[in-house]
């Protein structure tokens, strides 16, 4: 699976929205975008998954460039529950995909009031 | 629907003693995944059971084991408790299809003293 690269830490207003970056330039025709967040002493949570088309639904957006070297997930108006460790993970999928997702180490997102 | 639930969720064990962990998958999953995340290694992938078959396995040594039952609940157990297997053990449960997005558990805490 490839490879992904975020920032540390990201801060965001209360209200606003939060756009938090990945970096996958090595990914592969067959790999697929997944978010997941993890709220403090909680389990992950599963946000979004794309491969080449960008994605909505209840909880974000997730943008991926034409290259898909890159992705964007998107929360449209950051609450303080929002506040937590989010991880981009691509992997392929398949008939039969495997349940190993490969956890980088995510960023910190900080929604203040 | 019910959530993945872990039992116990807090559990403090001696070095050289062996622990069993449990885990109910959200009805109609057939997949089961453990994690072990401590602060310095992260989230780390331990085996996937599907169907009862152990389906993939990470890089954990081999006190490190599991089951999944007709039911498909499963069970992981660690023999001869080292400190450093002190850790958030966290279960997760899917389909086991091709999208394969996974839903976490709140996870089991283990102290080893």
């Amino acid at each position: 699976d490839a490879k992904t690269t975020q920032p540390p830490s990201m801060d965001c207003a209360e209200g606003r929205a939060a756009n938090l970056p990945c970096n996958h330039s090595t990914i592969s025709g067959n790999e697929y975008v997944y978010w997941y967040r993890q709220i403090h002493s909680q389990g992950p949570q599963y946000i979004i998954h794309g491969l080449k088309n960008n994605e909505t639904n209840e909880m974000a957006s997730l943008i991926i460039t034409e290259d898909r070297k890159s992705s964007t997930l998107i929360l449209p108006h950051a609450t303080l529950r929002d506040t937590a460790v989010y991880y981009c993970i691509v992997r392929v999928v398949n008939g039969g995909s495997q349940g190993n997702l490969i956890f980088g180490k995510g960023t910190k997102l900080s929604v203040k009031p | 629907k019910a959530g993945v639930t872990q039992t116990p969720r807090y559990l403090i064990k001696t070095r050289g003693q062996q622990v069993t962990l449990s885990c109910s998958p959200i009805s109609g999953h057939r997949s089961v995944s453990w994690y072990q995340q401590t602060p310095g290694q992260g989230l780390q992938f331990l085996f996937e059971y599907f169907s009862e078959t152990q389906r993939n396995k990470g890089n954990f040594p081999g006190r490190f084991s599991g089951r999944q039952f007709s039911n498909s609940r499963s069970e992981m157990n660690v023999s001869t408790l080292e400190l450093g297997d002190s850790a958030l053990y966290l279960c997760a449960s899917s389909l086991g299809g091709q999208v394969n997005e996974q839903y976490f558990g709140p996870g089991t805490r283990l102290t080893v003293t």
